[in-house]
């Protein structure tokens, strides 16, 4: 049972242009979200997260909006740069005071973008 | 400075043969957690552990052990059981209430042959 899910395995963008990763979730108990950025052969490293209570939160060129009513995130980045380049996985965390924060992901989408 | 290791960064080993992943943390973490990533798939967590000496099976334990004996250390061995070992594993830690969620390792490759 997939409780994260990223349809979309890949996406091309152009230099400069937004690129938007899309993540949907099943569990209405999860509070909070993250994204994370691969590169290959490399540990993920966190991007950027948001609380259930919120609706946007921005950092820099990385914008990640949650409409919890369609179990919906979004991360936007705006503009795209060939950096920017690596496998992103959303994942979500289920608040259980008073234990770990386990952490349950996507399985991924592979942003490539062109010059 | 501070960080999570993992070693080797690649490792083959023989079918049948125990495999033990090593993964050392000095970020004076709580939680250590183990998962695996495979194409398409994602991360697909394996063990994790909240406090020395305690440690819980994830979504896919099975042909997998790990021992929590020190803060910093949270080994896991690939045993002869698991049915794919080949695939890439990633050592995470944490704080209880980091919301900046996990560091990662910089994960190890295993090849069965």
């Amino acid at each position: 049972d997939q409780q994260v899910k990223q349809n979309s395995p890949s996406l091309s963008v152009q230099e400069g242009r937004i690129s938007i990763l899309n993540c949907d979730y099943t569990n209405s108990m999860f509070d909070y979200f993250l994204w994370y950025k691969k590169y290959p052969a490399e540990g993920p490293t966190f991007l950027i997260s948001i609380s259930s209570i919120k609706d946007k939160n921005e950092d820099g060129r990385f914008t990640v909006f949650l409409n919890k009513s369609a179990k919906h995130l979004s991360l936007h980045i705006v503009p795209s740069q060939p950096g920017d380049s690596a496998v992103y996985f959303c994942a979500a965390r289920r608040g259980t005071t008073g234990t770990a924060s386990k952490l349950t992901f996507g399985t991924g989408t592979r942003l490539q973008v062109t010059l | 400075d501070g960080g999570i290791t993992q070693s080797p960064k690649y490792l083959f080993r023989k079918e049948g043969q125990n495999v033990t992943l090593s993964c050392e943390q000095n970020l004076n973490h709580d939680a250590m957690y183990w998962y695996r990533q495979d194409p398409g798939q994602g991360l697909r967590l394996i063990y994790y552990s909240q406090i020395v000496n305690d440690f819980q099976k994830g979504d896919i334990a099975e042909g997998y052990s790990v021992s929590r004996e020190k803060k910093e250390s949270f080994p896991l061995t690939v045993t002869s059981a698991q049915k794919n070992p080949t695939a890439f594993y990633l050592c995470a830690s944490s704080m209880w209430t980091d919301s900046y969620g996990y560091t990662f390792g910089s994960g190890t490759r295993l090849t069965v042959v």
